[in-house]
């Protein structure tokens, strides 16, 4: 099955530097890769995601990028606040079965 | 509008009990999930429903049985509880599969095994 490798697990920044998290992933065949942002004390919510036919995709101070060739994506936080601290998920997913496989997480602190 | 809600939030069982975690969403939706979340690991998918009366396996559903008799509900048990099993558990729904819709999920069970 799909297997997904995420990193760094902890990343501190000082309040207005960019933020870089990556993800690495196993099966070729997945088409569809979003990110979760889950707040302490709360479940994860999506915040972007990108399909395979697209190479990048922004919303903001957040955009993501995918290889496909070296099967790894990554998601580029700017101009960095304190409300970005939180931890971030990485998923991907193909279009057969109801499967979304997680990275194992990245928490990110924003430094003021 | 509430969402994804889960019932309870906390709990401590020791090892051997039983319980079951409830889930309920306002959102008409057709899929719902159950994962476990525990350090290092990400969220781990244990069973999941695409519809009313139906269930399937995800990818760690031993110890787990899952009931969707209601288009809103979403049971999850544990019918002899392992310290294996202490970790944060979130229930999400979607409008259509994980590939095509955004999950939506609750804001979780933390469950400690004793």
């Amino acid at each position: 099955g799909e297997n997904v490798e995420q990193h760094p697990s902890t990343l501190s920044v000082q309040e207005g530097d960019s933020a870089v998290i990556k993800c690495t992933y196993s099966d070729s065949a997945s088409n569809y890769f979003p990110w979760y942002k889950q707040e302490l004390g709360k479940g994860p919510q999506l915040i972007i995601d990108i399909r395979s036919n697209v190479g990048e995709k922004k919303d903001q101070r957040i955009a993501v990028t995918l290889n496909k060739t070296a099967k790894h994506f990554s998601l580029h936080i700017t101009e960095t606040q304190p409300e970005d601290s939180a931890v971030y998920f990485c998923a991907a997913s193909k279009a057969a079965g109801n499967k979304l496989t997680f990275g194992g997480g990245t928490r990110v602190l924003v430094k003021p | 509008n509430a969402g994804v809600t889960q019932t309870p939030k906390f709990r401590v069982l020791k090892t051997g009990q039983s319980m079951t975690l409830l889930c309920a969403q306002d959102m008409n939706h057709e899929y719902m999930y159950w994962y476990r979340q525990d350090p290092g690991m990400g969220l781990r998918l244990i069973h999941y429903s695409v519809g009313e009366g139906t269930t399937a396996k995800g990818e760690v559903p031993d110890g787990y049985n899952v009931s969707r008799l209601k288009k809103q509900n979403f049971l999850l048990g544990l019918e002899s509880a392992a310290p294996s099993q202490t970790s944060v558990y979130f229930c999400a729904s979607s409008t259509q599969g994980s590939y095509n819709s955004p999950l939506h999920f609750g804001n979780g069970t933390r469950l400690t095994v004793t």
